[in-house]
């Protein structure tokens, strides 16, 4: 069965930094994009970045660009998400979601972490 | 950045109704259109990828279609289970854009 599960949200101050993780089993990490969309309180879906299979195309959301790094562990079937220089903005829940295998940036998702929260508070 | 417009923002319908949501993108995406459902405290389903496709495990009663601009996701028999929130989200181009989302009450 294919499951993500993050992990490394909680409450940071404005100006703080954490980093989420995101452990996939029941398949193979290294053939698919892999990627991070978020959901701020009383909002929709917003993607934030995302990582082809050997890193070499990475992208990212405009609001998050400067401040945040993706990167993936394949050996390890792993995502991470470095969040620098947080902002109350950037309060959401964090999902982690595999995307299509080979793609280098056009894609969907086809299956999604339960996600984990990010507070940003002083 | 493309913009993707959902329509409406939410709605109520019966069990057994017929369901349509409808999704507009600020310009032509050709096909790369996904639909996704999400329940509160879940995560986020795939529906429908390439604006028509089923993915795998999907009820039949879920269908799109669509291409250029505007899209629909129709629900042809509404069901207890199909509450929740709706997205739409395009896949031709970064910044990959969802739509505000329809929510669905029974």
């Amino acid at each position: 069965e294919v499951q993500m599960v993050e992990s490394g949200g909680g409450l940071v101050k404005p100006g703080g930094s954490l980093r989420l993780s995101c452990a996939a089993s029941g398949f193979t990490l290294s053939p698919y994009i892999m990627n991070w969309v978020r959901q701020a309180p009383g909002k929709g879906l917003e993607w934030v970045s995302s990582i082809s299979t050997s890193s070499s195309y990475i992208y990212y959301a405009d609001s998050v660009k400067g401040r945040f790094t993706i990167s993936r562990d394949n050996a390890k079937n792993s995502l991470y998400l470095q969040m620098n220089s947080l902002r109350v903005e950037d309060t959401a829940v964090y999902y982690c979601a595999r995307g299509e295998e080979k793609a280098t940036s056009r894609t969907n998702f086809d299956y999604w972490g339960r996600g984990t929260l990010v507070t940003v508070s002083s | 950045d493309i913009q993707m417009t959902q329509s409406p923002s939410s709605l109520s319908a019966s069990v057994g109704d017929r369901v349509t949501i409808t999704c507009r993108a600020s310009q032509s995406i050709s096909n790369y259109l996904n639909w996704y459902q999400h329940k509160p405290g879940k995560a986020p389903k795939l529906l429908i990828y390439a604006a028509s496709s089923l993915q795998s495990g999907v009820p039949s009663r879920f269908t799109g279609s669509g291409s250029g601009t505007d899209f629909t996701l129709t629900i042809s028999s509404l069901q207890p289970e199909d509450f929740g929130t709706y997205y739409c989200q395009q896949s031709y181009t970064t910044p990959l854009t969802f739509g505000g989302g329809t929510k669905v009450e029974i």
